[in-house]
């Protein structure tokens, strides 16, 4: 089972702000990983599908990067609806389809 | 637009089953694979299961499997996930989601999530 590993656990940054949140596979996943946006009470969003690419509707300052084992996700500049708990997953070799644990932006 | 709109959860004792069922509309159910993730309470995100758009293929994670079955019904553009043998360990909120094609692995659009409590 691949293991992804998310950090920081939690990130405190203020609107207008960069953020970069980090995965980092146990083994090679090629590009073969998503990042998902979840706010309380709601299900999860899909940002990001196979490492760089944006989901329908996500605004441009998400981005991601990386391939292999180290991944990024980006925000260019923090909007007040950014503050969430984002989570990365893996579809490489699957099943069994594995997520993080979660980074925490808040402000 | 796309809708996925769980439904079944509830309170269960140990040891009980139950059926949660997803309706889909907005896209042809029978062109894309179909999963089930679940969230313990303050917890992360787990894969349940997966099946394939024409529900030949199925895919469990280990602490499902032998206890939990995927199926589906193209026809009723309905999803569903029978549940038994459930342990306090199963208390989650289950969403269905919608794979990327046939089979990807990556979720696209995710139902608002039904809650399953098992508890004596």
């Amino acid at each position: 089972e691949i293991v992804l590993t998310q950090s920081p656990a939690t990130l405190s940054l203020s609107p207008g702000q960069r953020a970069t949140l980090s995965c980092r596979a146990s083994q090679s996943i090629r590009s073969y990983l998503a990042w998902y946006q979840q706010k309380p009470g709601q299900a999860p969003r899909l940002l990001i599908y196979d490492a760089s690419n944006r989901a329908s509707g996500i605004p441009a300052r998400f981005s991601g990067s990386g391939s292999a084992t180290d991944f990024t996700l980006t925000i260019s500049s923090l909007e007040p609806e950014d503050f969430a708990v984002y989570y990365c997953q893996q579809r490489s070799n699957w099943p069994p389809i594995t997520f993080g644990q979660g980074t925490r932006l808040e402000i | 637009q796309v809708q996925l709109v769980e439904s079944g959860g509830g309170v269960v004792q140990p040891g009980g089953s139950l059926r949660l069922s997803c309706a889909a509309a907005g896209f042809t159910l029978s062109g894309y694979g179909m999963h089930w993730v679940r969230q313990a309470p303050g917890k992360g995100l787990e894969w349940v299961a997966f099946i394939r758009n024409d529900g030949n293929k199925n895919y469990y994670a280990d602490s499902v499997k032998g206890r939990f079955t995927i199926s589906r019904d193209n026809s009723r553009n309905t999803l569903y996930l029978q549940m038994s043998s459930l342990s306090t360990d199963d208390t989650a909120v289950y969403y269905c989601a919608k794979d990327f094609g046939q089979a990807t692995g990556h979720f696209d659009y995710w139902g608002q999530g039904t809650l399953v409590t098992v508890s004596s």
